[in-house]
């Protein structure tokens, strides 16, 4: 089946360590995202990329870090920068339509991170 | 900067009732898609509106978009339990190749038996 999917589901990071969120898609799509929710609020975008080996900051970069290296996968570290990273992590996919514009995103189940 | 926003924040409403959630933005686009997201749950892909005057439907939802008045609409007919879960609306905007969308903060949704 094809689809998103992120790892870990719970993450707990430590003063001062930096964390890795996995995210993988076999949709063969070209664009990915990351956003982070916070408790009641809506979807934030970090980072997104919509080519291998490229991508470009979204409204609240700081603090994090991506790399593209294959189509299927955009991991995201959260760094030590980042004073307050308690929130839902969502990693999200899409193609470009016929338009030439990005067709809807596609979302993978998330990942939750912990300060400890 | 392009802003996004719905209201209500929360709606209440009995089963069978029909109610209309609205999402306006702030700047030109011609692109605008309905989420939904059930508690603790990832975001579901509701439907993507690509024109003025698009409607789209889907069981007991319909969207609109009037980009005119820089608009969409998601009304639910006949609520039913199920339907309990937090809408969000996004847009993209209307620059060619810029893909960032732009989230509403969501309508909590609650279905009152």
């Amino acid at each position: 089946d094809g689809g998103i999917t992120q790892s870990p589901k719970y993450l707990f990071r430590k003063e001062g360590q930096n964390v890795t969120l996995s995210c993988e898609q076999n949709l063969n799509h070209d664009a990915m995202y990351w956003y982070r929710q916070d408790p009641g609020q809506g979807l934030r975008l970090i980072y997104y990329s919509q080519i291998v080996n490229d991508f470009q900051k979204g409204d609240i970069a700081e603090g994090y870090s991506v790399s593209r290296e294959k189509k299927e996968s955009f991991p995201l570290t959260v760094t030590s920068a980042q004073k307050n990273p308690t929130a839902f992590y969502l990693c999200a996919s899409s193609r470009k339509g016929t338009g030439g514009y990005q067709e809807t995103q596609y979302f993978g189940p998330g990942t939750r991170l912990l300060v400890l | 900067e392009l802003k996004v926003e719905q209201n209500p924040l929360f709606l209440s409403m009995q089963e069978g009732k029909n109610y209309t959630i609205y999402c306006n933005y702030s700047t030109t686009s011609d692109r605008l898609y309905w989420y939904r997201q059930d508690p603790g749950k990832s975001l579901e892909s509701l439907f993507v509106l690509l024109s003025n005057g698009a409607v789209k439907q889907e069981g007991r939802l319909m969207a609109s978009l009037d980009t005119k008045a820089r608009l969409s609409t998601l009304h639910i007919t006949a609520a039913v339990h199920d339907l309990s879960a937090t809408y969000f609306c996004a847009v993209a905007p209307f620059n060619f190749g810029n893909e960032k969308l732009t989230f509403g903060t969501g309508t909590r949704l609650t279905i009152i038996p």
